[in-house]
C-alpha cells in the first residue's frame, strides 16, 4: 500500500538546522511531486513549497525562501526537508505529503525549537 | 498573496442536520481550490478537489460549490464521524489554506 513514512520527532536549539525525511513505498516515486506543509496551532496550515520527484526541481512558498531546503533521493524514494536558523517560529508539525487526487500524507513530525 | 477566509470558526451542528461551510478568497481563484478535512491527531485528507469534484471514496454526502472568490462545503446530512476541522486551500496563485472551520456535535 502507498505510503510516505516520515522521520521521528526533533528538539533543536534556537540557530541550528533539522532535516526530515519522508520515505515513500507502494508507487512510483517519481509519478508524484512531494509537498510540504507546517501546521501550528497559532498559524493553522502553511504551504512550505514542493520537489519535483523526478528531476529534484523545487518551488518555495515565499514565506519559506531561506527557511526551507528540499531535496530527494530517487535511489532511496525518499524526499528531505532542512530546516535551517531554527527560531521557535519554527516550532509546528511538518507534513510531507503527495497532493492532488493521489492525496497521501506522511503521520507529520513534530519539530521542536527550544533552548 | 491570497487570503483565504473561511467562516464560521466553529460550528455546532445535530446528526442529521445540513451543513454549509464558506470559504472566500481575496481575489479570483478561477475555482482552484480543494477542501479537506482533519481529524484530531490525523494528517488532512483531501475531500472535494477543483471546487466540485468528489475525491474517490469520500461519502456522496459531501460536496463542493462556488466561483470567483466565494466556495462552499456542503455536508447534506451530519454525521458523528464528520466531527473534524475543515480547511479551504487554494493553488490558483501561490498557495493558501484558509484557517479552519471546526465541525462540532451539538
Amino acid at each position: 500500500q502507498v505510503q510516505l513514512q516520515q522521520s521521528g520527532a526533533e528538539l533543536a536549539k534556537p540557530g541550528s538546522s533539522v532535516k526530515i525525511s519522508c520515505k515513500a513505498s507502494g508507487y512510483t516515486f517519481t509519478s508524484y511531486y512531494i509537498s510540504w506543509i507546517k501546521q501550528t496551532t497559532g498559524q493553522g496550515l502553511e504551504y512550505i513549497g514542493y520537489i519535483n520527484t523526478g528531476s529534484g526541481g523545487t518551488n518555495y512558498n515565499e514565506k519559506f525562501k531561506g527557511k526551507a531546503t528540499l531535496t530527494v533521493d530517487k535511489s532511496s524514494s525518499t524526499a528531505f526537508m532542512q530546516l535551517s536558523s531554527l527560531t521557535p517560529d519554527d516550532s509546528a508539525v511538518y507534513y510531507c505529503a503527495a497532493m492532488g487526487i493521489f492525496d497521501y500524507w506522511g503521520q507529520g513530525v513534530m519539530v521542536t525549537v527550544s533552548s | 498573496d491570497i487570503q483565504m477566509t473561511q467562516s464560521p470558526p466553529v460550528l455546532s451542528a445535530s446528526v442529521g442536520d445540513r451543513v454549509t461551510l464558506s470559504c472566500k478568497a481575496s481575489q479570483n481563484i478561477n475555482k482552484n481550490l480543494d477542501w479537506y478535512q482533519q481529524k484530531h491527531g490525523e494528517a488532512p485528507k483531501l475531500l472535494i478537489y477543483y471546487t466540485n469534484n468528489l475525491q474517490t471514496g469520500i461519502p456522496s454526502r459531501f460536496s463542493g460549490s462556488g466561483s470567483g472568490t466565494d466556495y462552499t462545503l456542503t455536508i447534506s446530512s451530519l454525521q458523528p464521524e464528520d466531527v473534524a476541522t475543515y480547511y479551504c486551500y487554494q493553488y490558483n496563485s501561490g498557495w493558501t489554506f484558509g484557517g479552519g472551520t471546526k465541525l462540532e456535535l451539538k
